[in-house]
């Protein structure tokens, strides 16, 4: 049962540009919804999460939306950069974490 | 102030053997999680540790088991390696349940 699915195995973007990485969830009962950065050989490092009463938080150049009637968040990075490029998990949180699959983000400069 | 500490980093075992992995989590948090990711699979979740006690767990078969200690260092083991064991091993701490910090990781080869 994957409660958190990414669709998008990977995504490439010119550098400058916005990354749109996307997120769907079945388990509404998650409270809060987090995403995190994980380079190659280092455990996942924390962006950014987001309360399931809000519907957009904000962090530099990093946005995560929610929507929770579509069960989907996204997040926005502007402007992408080439450090930006690595593999980006979102998770729902309930009485555990439950992370999706990945998506590899690839930014070309 | 340190951050996640597994060891050890790389192991190579072979089939049907048993092996323990370590984690030491950042001071003063005392819960303690243990991932499991395999390419594709995103990472899995195997069990959470509260103060001594195993309060959650995934969906893993018997042979992987855990435990923490009274200093929340955690260990992980798992009996009788299959080579579908092979995977890279996440231990991640959190003080509030809302943050979770994550250690380098073990990678686990079976052979």
């Amino acid at each position: 049962d994957q409660q958190v699915k990414q669709n998008s195995p990977s995504l490439s973007v010119q550098e400058g540009r916005i990354s749109i990485l996307n997120c769907d969830y079945t388990n509404s009962m998650f409270d809060y919804f987090l995403w995190y950065k994980k380079y190659p050989a280092e455990g996942p490092t924390f962006l950014i999460s987001i309360s399931s009463i809000k519907d957009k938080n904000e962090d530099g150049r990093f946005t995560v939306f929610l929507n929770k009637s579509a069960k989907h968040l996204s997040l926005h990075i502007v402007p992408s950069q080439p450090g930006d490029s690595a593999v980006y998990f979102c998770a729902g949180r309930g009485n555990k974490l439950v992370f999706g699959a990945g998506t590899i983000l690839r930014v070309k400069s | 102030k340190a951050g996640v500490t597994q060891t050890p980093r790389y192991l190579i075992k072979t089939r049907g053997q048993q092996v323990t992995l370590s984690c030491s989590p950042i001071s003063g948090h005392r819960s303690v999680s243990w991932y499991q990711q395999t390419p594709g699979q995103g990472l899995q979740f195997l069990f959470e540790y509260f103060s001594e006690t195993q309060r959650n767990k995934g969906n893993f078969p018997g042979r992987f088991s855990g435990r923490q200690f009274s200093n929340s260092r955690s260990e992980m083991n798992v009996s009788t390696l299959e080579l579908g064991d092979s995977a890279l091993y996440l231990c991640a701490s959190s003080l509030d349940g809302v943050g979770y910090t994550f250690g380098s990781g073990t990678r686990l080869t079976v052979v």
